[in-house]
């Protein structure tokens, strides 16, 4: 089965901080890794990563994957309360079926203080 | 651009009423469809797919059942709600194919059984 862990699962910072979230997993055919912002409601698509490596970058957002040693992470410098969010990751899990669902981790619930 | 509508935002049920919980999709084409519930203290949990109309698998055994009766329609329902279906179910899109890994969700339905 298919498992992502994420850690920490919540962390209070102030403003103006760098953050660090992890992720690690075990699927049986490794495909992609995502990330999403969750607020209140939707989540909203960050990154897919696929090759070991490569930053990915989108303002003072960046993720990275290694594929050898299983994990993944998302960095957020000059954080601001508007990145106050879960952060979730997740990787597809072949369904078999021509779809891939996603299997999620439990989340990272950033809070960040003025 | 594509658009995915869920309704209602929120629904209070009692015990053993009925369920019926939509989501479409705009601007796409044979979309793959989701369900997913995310419970308190969980996380998202994939319940059903859709590869196409009629076209649904399950993920989890439970007492909730799903539908695709037009492309871009997908429809959750149960008979008979348990308290154990609390929870904010979200409905996602993802494109056909390739490495179309990415899914995108709606603003999803909060659910309070009681």
């Amino acid at each position: 089965e298919d498992k992502v862990v994420q850690s920490p699962l919540s962390l209070v910072v102030h403003e103006g901080d760098t953050v660090t979230l992890n992720c690690s997993y075990e699927v049986t055919n490794f495909r992609s890794l995502l990330w999403y912002k969750q607020e209140k409601k939707a989540p909203t698509f960050l990154f897919m990563l696929t090759s070991s490596g490569i930053e990915k970058k989108s303002g003072r957002l960046s993720s990275i994957l290694d594929k050898k040693e299983l994990f993944s992470i998302l960095n957020i410098t000059a954080t601001q309360t508007g990145d106050s969010a879960i952060y979730l990751c997740a990787v597809p899990s072949l369904s078999g079926g021509g779809a891939d669902g996603l299997t999620f981790g439990k989340g990272t619930h950033l809070i960040i203080q003025p | 651009s594509q658009t995915i509508h869920q309704w209602p935002a929120t629904l209070v049920q009692p015990v053993g009423s009925p369920l019926s919980l939509e989501c479409t999709v705009e601007g796409t084409s044979n979309p793959n469809l989701y369900w997913y519930r995310q419970a308190a203290g969980r996380g998202l949990q994939l319940l059903f797919y859709s590869v196409g109309i009629g076209q649904i698998s399950s993920e989890v055994p439970q007492n909730l059942s799903a539908s695709r009766p037009q492309d871009r329609q997908f429809i959750l329902s149960s008979k008979k709600l348990l308290l154990s279906d609390s929870g904010f179910y979200l409905c996602a899109w993802s494109g056909r194919g390739g490495t179309s890994y990415e899914q995108y969700f709606g603003p999803g339905t909060r659910l309070t059984v009681t």
